[in-house]
Order: structure tokens, then sequence, then C-alpha cells
């Protein structure tokens, strides 16, 4: 039962471009997420978060949107630069107070320059 | 402050032994998780500990264990290694209050089970 689900294994996007990393969820009882950023060989970077109680939250180039309706969040990348290759995870909490996460697969992204 | 460390790096062991895992959180996070990470299943959580209690436990067998010290630092213990227990473990570290805080990654200890 995958609470996360990212349905992009990989995705390519040009240098300059916007890249846009797509999350679903199917818990309700969500209500905070994060992004992380993995490099191969390294632990996972703590990229950028939203509470449910904001449907927008902006740090630089990072923009994250969380949709409740539709139990969709994203990441906009913008604009992408050739660093910000790597395998990008979305995660919620996985609840009873705890700090355990609950990741999607992870979205490989490639920018091609 | 220094980050979340994790030893060892590597590590190469044969089905059916054992191994230990440690892991040294960020000064003054009282919590630690641990993930395993594997092509197939990507990361997924083993568990949690805050103030040397276990609060959270992911879906995998009793093989897995860990424990937590006074001094905040985690140990993970995999007993009676499989071919399928290879992969990167990932610590975490985090203030440990709420459950909406951001968590540390260590770089991983990469195991091989031959």
């Amino acid at each position: 039962d995958q609470q996360v689900k990212q349905n992009s294994p990989s995705l390519s996007v040009q240098e300059g471009r916007i890249s846009i990393l797509n999350c679903d969820y199917t818990n309700s009882m969500f209500d905070y997420f994060l992004w992380y950023k993995k490099y191969p060989a390294e632990g996972p970077t703590f990229l950028i978060s939203i509470s449910s109680i904001k449907d927008k939250n902006e740090d630089g180039r990072f923009t994250v949107f969380l949709n409740k309706s539709a139990k969709h969040l994203s990441l906009h990348i913008v604009p992408s630069q050739p660093g910000d290759s790597a395998v990008y995870f979305c995660a919620a909490p996985s609840g009873g107070g705890a700090d355990g996460l609950t990741f999607g697969k992870g979205t490989h992204l490639i920018i091609q320059p | 402050k220094a980050g979340v460390t994790q030893t060892p790096r590597y590590l190469i062991k044969t089905r059916g032994q054992q191994v230990t895992l440690s892991c040294s959180p960020i000064s003054g996070h009282r919590s630690v998780s641990w993930y395993q990470q594997t092509p197939g299943q990507g990361l997924q959580f083993l568990f949690e500990y805050f103030s040397e209690t276990q609060r959270n436990k992911g879906n995998f067998p009793g093989r897995f264990s860990g424990r937590q010290f006074s001094n905040s630092r985690s140990e993970m213990n995999v007993s009676t290694l499989e071919l399928g227990d290879s992969a990167l473990y990932l610590c975490a570290s985090s203030s440990g209050g709420s459950g909406e805080e951001t968590q540390y990654f260590g770089p991983g200890t990469r195991l091989l089970v031959l």
C-alpha cells in the first residue's frame, strides 16, 4: 500500500527551463509534506516543505504547490540548472507524532545542457 | 554543527551473519530514524527512536532491531542476514518534537550481503 506516489521514475529537462516534479498521496491524514534531493552515494538533503494550511511555499528557485482536494503536490524548479540533476523524493510524516517519514519512490531529474 | 554521521560506510557480510550499524545524530537532536533504500522499493522507513524509546516502526521483520542510547546515538542490528538485505541504510535525526520537523540524513551505510 503505497501512500506516497511519484509516478514518473525519470524526467529530462533542458537547462534554464522549468522542472515540475509530481507527487500524489492517498492518506488524508497527512498534513505536512517534504521534498528531498539525493545524489548518488549521499544521504537525502532536505529541500523544502509545506504544511497543509498552505497551498504554496517558495524558497528561491524552488516552489512547492499543494492541492489538498486532489491529494497532489508538485515541486517546481525554475530555472533548472545542471546541479539540479539528482533524484527527488516526496515524503510525508508517518504519523502518530513520531518522526518517521513515508517516501515516494523518487523521480530522477536530468538537466540537459 | 556537525552533521549526522554513520559508521561504517561500507560493509560486506555473508548470509546468516548479523550486522550492527551506528548513527550519531546532530548535536541536540533527540530523534533518530532509520531507513532502507533499495533500487526496487525506494526509501522505506524502519523505525524511529526518541529518548531511548522506539516511537514508530515500519513494516520490517523482527530481524531488524534498533536501540538508542542516552546520548541519542543509535544502533541498528540485522540478524540472520539475507541476500535481500543488501541495501543502503540511512539514518536521519531531528529535534523530535512534533513529527513535523525536518529530518537530516547521514551519508548512509552500504551493506552488501553475499
